[in-house]
């Protein structure tokens, strides 16, 4: 089946710094990717949607500049998380589908960022 | 608004009782329909999605859910769940109308007592 990577599966940082997640396709092509944020014992909510080599589409509430992504390849995307704060602990999880052949989307493990 | 509602945040069942969990959408029009489970530690896996055809969904695990489009449902089932089914699941819908992005229902926490 389809396996979606994903790098760290944890980190800590501390506030004001730069976090950057990478997300990938191990063994097919993603022309597109989603970047998801989980809070605890809550549901998963779409940040952003990015199809590769055009620029994310975030979703409403969603900060463009703090949330940074980067598609640049079909078996890589990147969420930078610039300028962390304590707020931004959570749990990002990114998907990966080819949408040329199908609507289903592959998850990856998910990483645990906390920012002190 | 657009959403994905299911009933129950927490269920607690015996083991070899039957499970039922309810979903509902509310989108209009083309829909495909998705249970994801979350086992403790593990990321997200598919358990059974629908598209198209037979609305009683066969998935893995011995889980099943059906499509019943006049009440906009997908409710999953199993016969008998055992303590290996303790997790986490997730109801998700893909709908055109919204852009084919998945939206996640909130999740039910089943707890399997052996």
């Amino acid at each position: 089946g389809a396996v979606v990577s994903q790098h760290p599966s944890w980190v800590i940082c501390k506030s004001g710094t730069s976090v950057k997640i990478e997300c990938r396709s191990l063994d097919f092509q993603a022309t597109t990717m989603f970047w998801y944020r989980q809070f605890p014992k809550q549901s998963l909510m779409l940040m952003a949607t990015s199809n590769e080599g055009s620029k994310a589409t975030y979703e409403q509430g969603v900060e463009k500049d703090k949330f940074l992504i980067n598609h640049a390849s079909l078996t890589l995307s990147t969420l930078t998380v610039t300028s962390a704060h304590p707020e931004d602990s959570s749990f990002y999880i990114c998907s990966a589908r080819n949408s040329r052949t199908s609507y289903e989307q592959y998850f990856g493990p998910g990483t645990r960022l906390t920012v002190t | 608004a657009q959403s994905v509602s299911q009933h129950n945040h927490h269920v607690i069942l015996s083991e070899a009782a039957s499970l039922e969990l309810g979903c509902n959408y509310s989108y209009g029009g083309t829909v495909n329909l998705f249970w994801y489970v979350q086992y403790p530690g593990q990321h997200l896996q598919l358990l059974l999605k629908y598209f198209s055809g037979d609305p009683l969904v066969k998935g893995i695990k011995g889980f099943e859910a059906e499509f019943i489009k006049s009440k906009f449902s997908f409710n999953l089932r199993k016969p008998s769940v055992q303590w290996s089914d303790t997790a986490e699941y997730f109801c998700a819908v893909n709908a055109l109308e919204y852009g084919n992005k998945l939206v996640f229902g909130a999740g039910t926490i089943l707890r399997v007592k052996s």
